[in-house]
């Protein structure tokens, strides 16, 4: 099975502090996702990386960074959190550039920024 | 940006019985695929359906089943036969260039 492991359940960080959340899946897929999930919202993707080193801006990028190092690992970056930042973040992960692959989501992390 | 509408914020129903959950979408594309992903109170968000748009034919898998109407682009969730288990937050989302683009979501309660 598939397993996308997001490394917090829930997380509680002052204002202005520097944030970071760790997504690392098991499965050598090619892409991997950040959204933010928020009620009345939907999910709004972040970032997502397509291959090592490889980056592109989603729909809502501003206040956040990424990075991808080894691709099994996806970290979302919030330089100085901001209680408008306050939300559950989930990572996902697809195989390739396949239309009709599924995605993989992790279980998400409950952010509070105070 | 791809816009996706579930205009169903909240549902609910008495267990056994069928409901549907709407969704429309715009896209300029002839060729792409849809999905349904259900977010049980685990938080997992879980694969239910997929329809690839150059299919007429209507996906089904056992309970669940969409009516995929390409033209007006729209692509409801019918559950038949609904179980407890089936209550979550359902999200449309058609995939463009490999992402997910999610509806704002139907929270759906099946009542014993």
């Amino acid at each position: 099975d598939v397993k996308v492991t997001q490394s917090s359940r829930y997380l509680v960080k002052r204002t202005g502090e520097k944030v970071f959340l760790e997504c690392v899946q098991d499965m050598d897929h090619e892409n991997m996702f950040w959204y933010r999930q928020d009620p009345g919202l939907g999910l709004r993707l972040i970032y997502f990386s397509y291959d090592v080193k490889m980056k592109e801006k989603g729909d809502i990028p501003e206040g956040y960074s990424v990075s991808r190092e080894k691709k099994e690992r996806f970290s979302l970056i919030l330089e100085s959190a901001s209680t408008n930042q306050t939300s559950m973040y989930l990572c996902a992960s697809s195989p390739g550039q396949g239309g009709n692959t599924e995605a993989f989501f992790g279980q998400g992390t409950r952010l509070t920024v105070v | 940006a791809q816009t996706v509408t579930q205009s169903q914020p909240e549902m609910s129903v008495q267990e056994a019985e069928t409901v549907t959950l709407s969704c429309t979408y715009d896209t300029s594309e002839n060729n792409y695929y849809l999905f349904w992903y259900k977010q049980p109170p685990s938080r997992q968000m879980i694969l239910v359906i997929r329809q690839e748009a150059y299919k007429q034919q209507n996906a089904t898998e056992n309970r669940f089943s969409v009516n995929f109407q390409k033209a007006a682009k729209s692509f409801s969730l019918k559950i038949s036969d609904s179980q407890l288990g089936d209550t979550a937050m359902y999200f449309c989302a058609p995939m463009k260039k490999g992402k997910l683009v999610f509806g704002q979501g139907t929270r759906l309660t099946i009542n014993p």
